[in-house]
């Protein structure tokens, strides 16, 4: 049981270059969320999908986008990664009002 | 939307102290209120939970308060131990939104 699983774990772009998180999730959850932590800033919700065919913006949406692509599957995309998105990006998923299961996190540097 | 304010940032104690991390929620339909622990380059995990229907868990060593009315809820560690040392972050569910988190340091 792989639980939360995200990939790649490291990645340097070049600003203006452009790339896809992705996760997925093997526990049949409805709900999947992307986060960023930045120092002294906690986990900032990114997008939030509640469940297959729907997202929702969180607090820090602009310039990411999402696909929920099927139940599994919740990718994030950098469309212009920038100096300012550099981070480390977590994926999640859990069942409404349950725990939520983290995957081990991609750490992002965009030079 | 969802707003969760989380302090101290920073807790200092001595091994067997108590540790106490307050957080208040702004959206009153937030009826789930997770605990996590993050642990260096590690994803943060799940140590205690609590639902609006309960006003107080506890498991262990560990508990959890909540007051609806007043919109705020807090972790409380007892008997401290080195390995507690990491940092905690408290949530509102709704859309899962996040504390800042307290650095937890516990000295032996």
């Amino acid at each position: 049981n792989a639980g939360v699983t995200q990939t790649p774990k490291f990645q340097v772009l070049k600003t203006g270059q452009s790339m896809t998180l992705q996760c997925a999730q093997d526990m049949n959850h409805n709900s999947m969320y992307w986060y960023r932590q930045d120092p002294g800033m906690g986990l900032r919700l990114i997008y939030y999908s509640a469940s297959e065919g729907t997202t929702d913006k969180g607090e820090v949406p602009n310039g990411y986008n999402v696909s929920r692509l099927n139940k599994r599957e919740f990718s994030l995309r950098l469309e212009s990664a920038a100096p300012s998105q550099t981070s480390v990006y977590f994926c999640a998923s859990s069942r409404l009002n349950t725990e939520a299961f983290f995957g081990q996190g991609t750490r992002l540097t965009v030079v | 939307g969802e707003n969760v304010e989380q302090h101290p940032s920073t807790l200092s104690v001595q091994e067997g102290d108590s540790a106490v991390i307050k957080c208040t929620y702004s959206d009153s339909a937030s009826n789930y209120f997770p605990w996590y622990k993050q642990e260096l380059g590690k994803g943060p995990q799940l140590i205690i939970d609590i639902r609006s229907n309960v006003g107080e868990k506890k498991d262990q060593r560990i508990a959890v308060t909540l007051n609806k009315t007043a919109k705020h809820f807090s972790l409380h560690i007892t008997e401290t131990q080195p390995e507690d040392s990491a940092v905690y972050f408290c949530a509102a569910m709704g859309k899962l939104t996040f504390g800042q988190g307290t650095i937890l340091t516990v000295h032996p």
